[in-house]
């Protein structure tokens, strides 16, 4: 268990909804990040958040967004949902430098998301 | 941009051999990480070995050991004594911390070892 937790664990939905994914780090941890998991393919990042500021993004389509509350926890909301938008949503969070000289991210189990 | 590269999409191996995952990056950049994760059926990505760039020496974690070469930006995965629970999806990754620290995944390739 990385202590990072993900909300739901599945999700089912229509086209052209919107959903919500929620994830809270680990004790501590200021910065979350993103990633998209299409089929067969590796995880994409998509977006960073560091104690409630956007620190960084990757390809996140306008469709999407995302903000960090004050308790530090995160909410990703994708709109207008399409059949290409079905994947696993990971959650990774971090905090200090370890002693190897990097933020080391724990990843959350995923929410798998099915858009029908 | 980083990319990070994994040809092999499937590979298998018998029970107890010697497997080796192949990975190829392209930066530009001289300070970085690189990464194995493994990804079993339930889905949760796994570290299972990291190599700083800076350090010579190849990163080893008990069965898992990896041959960097960093002049040819190749970054491959021994796995000895292969174990069925081994079987997984296994990503490649690259980070930079001074760009952002997220991580550059590869496409993956699924190990299957066979009893």
């Amino acid at each position: 268990d990385s202590g990072v937790t993900q909300t739901p664990k599945h999700l089912i939905t229509a086209t052209g909804q919107r959903v919500t994914l929620r994830c809270s780090p680990r004790s501590g941890d200021l910065s979350v990040y993103w990633y998209q998991q299409s089929l067969d393919q590796g995880l994409q990042f998509l977006i960073q958040y560091y104690n409630g500021e956007e620190r960084a993004k990757g390809n996140i389509l306008e469709r999407f967004s995302a903000q960090q509350f004050p308790d530090l926890h995160s909410e990703l909301n994708l709109s207008s949902l399409e059949l290409g938008d079905s994947a696993l949503y990971f959650c990774a969070s971090s905090d200090t430098i370890n002693s190897a000289g990097y933020n080391e991210q724990f990843f959350g189990p995923g929410t798998r998301l099915t858009v029908l | 941009a980083q990319t990070v590269t994994q040809s092999q999409p499937e590979m298998s191996v018998q029970e107890a051999e010697t497997v080796t995952l192949s990975c190829t990056y392209d930066t530009s950049e001289n300070n970085y990480y690189l990464f194995w994760y493994k990804q079993p059926p339930s889905r949760q990505m796994i570290l299972v070995i990291r190599q700083e760039a800076y350090k010579q020496q190849n990163a080893t974690e008990n069965r898992f050991s990896v041959n960097f070469q960093k002049a040819a930006k190749s970054f491959s995965l021994k796995i000895s004594d292969s174990q069925l629970g081994d079987t997984a999806m296994y990503f490649c990754a690259f980070m930079n911390p001074g760009g952002g620290n997220q991580f550059y995944f590869g496409t993956g390739t699924s190990l299957t070892v066979i009893p």
